[in-house]
């Protein structure tokens, strides 16, 4: 079965600094990826995905994501980050139809 | 669209009463999800509905949570009776298969056990 890790369970990095979230996938063909943002108190709300083609994806809030399938990696990036970045991050992939496995998250923490 | 809509957002009970929770999927989707949310066990899939047809409920933990689902427009998740280990986030998505997989998510019902 298809599954997800975010090796990282809480990342704290500075206002205006790089940012790079980690997600590692187990599935045998091409999978579809997805990145989601949880703010606090919040449903998720998507953040970008991949399904095929350019393994550099772009999404919203400035972020972006790229699928390395000798790897098996789909890192979430983000040049720098603001305070309003402050959330939950899940990696997700699909399994069968419809249905998506979640990572653990990682919860991402701003210093000012 | 309104998006996903879920009610109640907070619910406080005493253990051993019902719990309803309820959830109008997005207009047009085929697809819908309902989620729990736990520090402990992160999010987990309880049960997943296409077209109002409940597909897999593997991840149902136990014979007192139901979901039915009896129109295209309106699902419900029930507990009963509800234990203080049910506390969570609980949420609800809706897809549909024309938008590439993504799940809209509604913004949770926080239940309390008590």
């Amino acid at each position: 079965a298809q599954s997800v890790t975010q090796p990282d369970i809480h990342i704290t990095v500075s206002e205006g600094a790089s940012l790079e979230l980690r997600c590692n996938y187990s599935y045998g063909a091409t999978p579809y990826l997805f990145w989601y943002v949880q703010s606090p108190g919040q449903g998720l709300q998507l953040l970008l995905k991949y399904f095929s083609g350019d393994t550099l994806v772009q999404g919203i809030k400035g972020f972006e994501a790229e699928f390395k399938r000798s790897q098996s990696s789909f890192n979430l990036r983000k040049p720098s980050v603001h305070w309003s970045d402050a959330a939950e991050y899940f990696c997700a992939v699909v399994q069968g139809a419809q249905k998506l496995v979640f990572g653990q998250g990682t919860r991402l923490t701003i210093n000012p | 669209d309104a998006g996903v809509i879920q009610s109640p957002r907070h619910e406080v009970t005493e253990m051993g009463q019902e719990v309803t929770l309820r959830c109008k999927p997005i207009s047009g989707h085929d697809y819908l999800f309902w989620y729990r949310q736990t520090m402990m066990r992160g999010l987990e899939l309880l049960i997943y509905f296409n077209n109002n047809v409940p597909i897999d409920d593997s991840g149902m933990p136990e014979d007192r949570f139901s979901a039915k689902m009896p129109n295209a427009s309106f699902s419900t998740l029930k507990i009963q009776p509800s234990e203080p280990r049910d506390s969570a986030v609980y949420f609800c998505a809706s897809s549909h298969p024309g938008q590439g997989n993504e799940q809209f998510f509604g913004p949770g019902t926080r239940l309390t056990v008590l």
